[in-house]
This record gives C-alpha cells, structure tokens and sequence, in this order.
C-alpha cells in the first residue's frame, strides 16, 4: 500500500515568489495535515482539513492557504515568500480527525 | 493551547546502555500522547501511543513509555538500545485538532 505521497521532495524559490505543495493521503484516509519542520525544532501545526473542511489553524499567517479536493488529497499555498519560510513541510494523513497521523517524507523549501 | 518539552535535545550513549527520555505536557483536555520517531533519511513514524488504560504503554522496537498523570509527564524508555536506535524522538501531545511536538531528542548510540 501506498503511504502519503508528497510533491515536490525538494524546491528552491526566490523570496516574494509563491510555492505550491501536494499532499495524497493514504488511500481511505479523509484527513490531511500541513506541518512545517525548522531545522533543530519539531513540526509545528499549520492546518488540517477533514471532509474537505479546514478544522485547525495554526498560528501562521495568512501567506499561508490550503484545501483539500474531493479525492482527500491536499495542496498548501505560500505566497510572497520570506527567508523564513526555509523549511521542512510535511503532511500527515489520518482515517478520521484525532486518529493516529501517518506522515509523508515531506518537501524542502529552500527561498533563497 | 497544549505544548510539549522535552529535555536533553542531544543524548550519545553505547550500545547495551539504557535510554530514558522525557516528556512533559500541558494540555486541558483529554490527553492523547504519542512518541515519534525519525530514522536518518527517513519520514516520521509512530513509535507508541496512550489514550487511555494501561498508563505503561509499549511500542515497536522494545520501546516503552509511562503516563503518569500527577507529573504531566510521558517519559519513553528502552532498556538496551542499540545501534539502530540513533534517530530523532519527538513526543507529541493530541488536542484541538492538531498534534503539538516537543522540540526533539537527537539521540545517538555509539557501536
């Protein structure tokens, strides 16, 4: 079986650009969560979407959006990039909203 | 809103050595406790989880963690770590929709 699979596993932008990050839960699973991971810090909570519906927000600011699609998989926007927006982004999917998370291998952003 | 520290960011101990890690939470409601692991090179991946019940929990890999209520506290142990156990540990409390993870521990077992 398929885990979560994430889009793209690495990407370099410039600051100001925007970045677009895809998320395909594992088959079954109707929730997806947005994580973002600093280098020497734990994942920190940015959304999650249950049932095509966002449930949680983290406190990130409104730079960041995302969705989820009909199929249950996700796409996390970014816009007007900043330097600290370096980071590890990692989604997790799950069968319902507090059921236990499998995550992804995540997407490196570098904004340079 | 919950948040989870962890002590120790880095641990380097020998093979055979006995690993204990801490977590301690804070958090309101009803608490579900998790550890997660991350092996170099690889995704985050459960290790042991408690909702409710036995408040001594057991894992993959030998790994075992206690809830004790009256300490806020979800400490992970191992009796005899080995080589393969260097990783990163992440302990994580469950509320308002969301996971909040400790800062980590980098843990790493010398042959």
């Amino acid at each position: 079986d398929a885990g979560v699979t994430q889009s793209p596993t690495h990407l370099i932008k410039t600051r100001g650009q925007h970045v677009t990050l895809r998320c395909s839960p594992i088959s079954g699973h109707k929730s997806v969560s947005w994580y973002q991971q600093v280098l020497g810090q734990g994942p920190q909570f940015i959304f999650q979407y249950y049932e095509k519906e966002e449930r949680g927000r983290g406190n990130f600011p409104d730079r960041f959006s995302a969705r989820q699609f009909p199929n249950y998989s996700s796409e996390l926007n970014v816009n007007a990039l900043l330097l600290g927006d370096s980071a590890l982004y990692l989604c997790a999917s799950s069968l319902a909203h507090n059921e236990k998370l499998f995550f992804g291998s995540g997407t490196q952003l570098s904004v340079l | 809103a919950q948040s989870v520290s962890q002590h120790n960011h880095h641990v380097i101990l020998s093979e055979a050595a006995s690993l204990e890690l801490g977590c301690n939470y804070s958090y309101g409601g009803t608490v579900n406790l998790f550890w997660y692991v991350q092996y170099p090179g690889q995704h985050l991946q459960l290790l042991l989880k408690y909702f409710s019940g036995d408040p001594l929990v057991k894992g993959i890999k030998g790994f075992e963690a206690e809830f004790i209520k009256s300490k806020f506290s979800f400490n992970l142990r191992k009796p005899s770590v080995q080589w393969s156990d260097t990783a990163e540990y992440f302990c994580a409390v469950y509320g308002n929709n969301r996971l909040a993870f400790g800062k980590g521990n980098q843990v790493v077992v010398i042959p």
